[in-house]
């Protein structure tokens, strides 16, 4: 089965510091994957997406992910953090075994940035 | 920048009784979806649908669930006979070549 895993809960970051959210997957086969953001009473937004290519991947709000094959991971990355940021994050997976490409979504981790 | 709305914002109903959840996907999309996350879990797909048919659905979406596109822009969740355990927030879907998901619909049945 595919799957995406979201170790921490919680990542707690003071403003103007790097930010990690971290995100493994399980893949047979070539994987494609998503980073979405849920602000309060927002919905889902889409972030960024690796299917193939360059492994840093860039995307919205200054956030990049990078996909490590070796180590099966695709965490999410921002240079310097601002505390918009805080919301809960969701790594994600298209099933590849799915005719519809539905998403498979990690547990979420909340980011909270501090002033 | 086109996106995927849902209506109502906030349903909140009586156990026993039937929702109807609405969607408008993004227009030149083909392929529409419905996902749910119940308070503190995952988000988890229901069903979706291509072509005017269901194209795959989840363990989910049993014969309570019902998904029509009646005309042509809206797409609809039904729920015949709201549970207790229906309590969540639902998301339409709409895919181009990425998925972009609405606002969600927070359904409370009492």
């Amino acid at each position: 089965a595919q799957s995406v895993a979201q170790p921490e809960d919680q990542v707690n970051v003071a403003e103007g510091n790097p930010l990690t959210v971290k995100c493994t997957y399980s893949v047979s086969g070539n994987p494609y994957l998503f980073w979405y953001v849920q602000y309060p009473n927002r919905g889902l937004q889409f972030l960024l997406k690796y299917i193939t290519g360059d492994n840093l991947v860039k995307g919205s709000y200054g956030f990049e992910a990078e996909f490590n094959k070796s180590q099966t991971s695709f965490h999410l990355k921002k240079p310097s953090a601002l505390v918009s940021d805080s919301a809960l994050y969701f790594c994600a997976v298209r099933d590849l075994y799915s005719s519809a490409s539905k998403i498979i979504f990690g547990s979420g981790t909340r980011l909270s940035i501090r002033p | 920048e086109p996106e995927v709305t849902q209506t109502p914002s906030h349903q909140v109903t009586q156990m026993g009784q039937e929702v109807i959840l609405r969607c408008v996907p993004i227009s030149n999309h083909l392929y529409f979806y419905w996902y749910r996350q119940i308070l503190g879990q995952k988000v988890e797909f229901l069903v979706s649908f291509y072509n005017n048919e269901i194209s795959e659905k989840s363990e989910i979406f049993d014969d309570q669930f019902s998904v029509e596109r009646p005309d042509g822009s809206n797409f609809t969740l039904k729920i015949r006979s709201t549970k207790l355990e229906d309590s969540a927030m639902y998301f339409c879907a709409s895919r181009g070549d990425t998925q972009y998901f609405g606002p969600g619909t927070r359904l409370t049945v009492l």
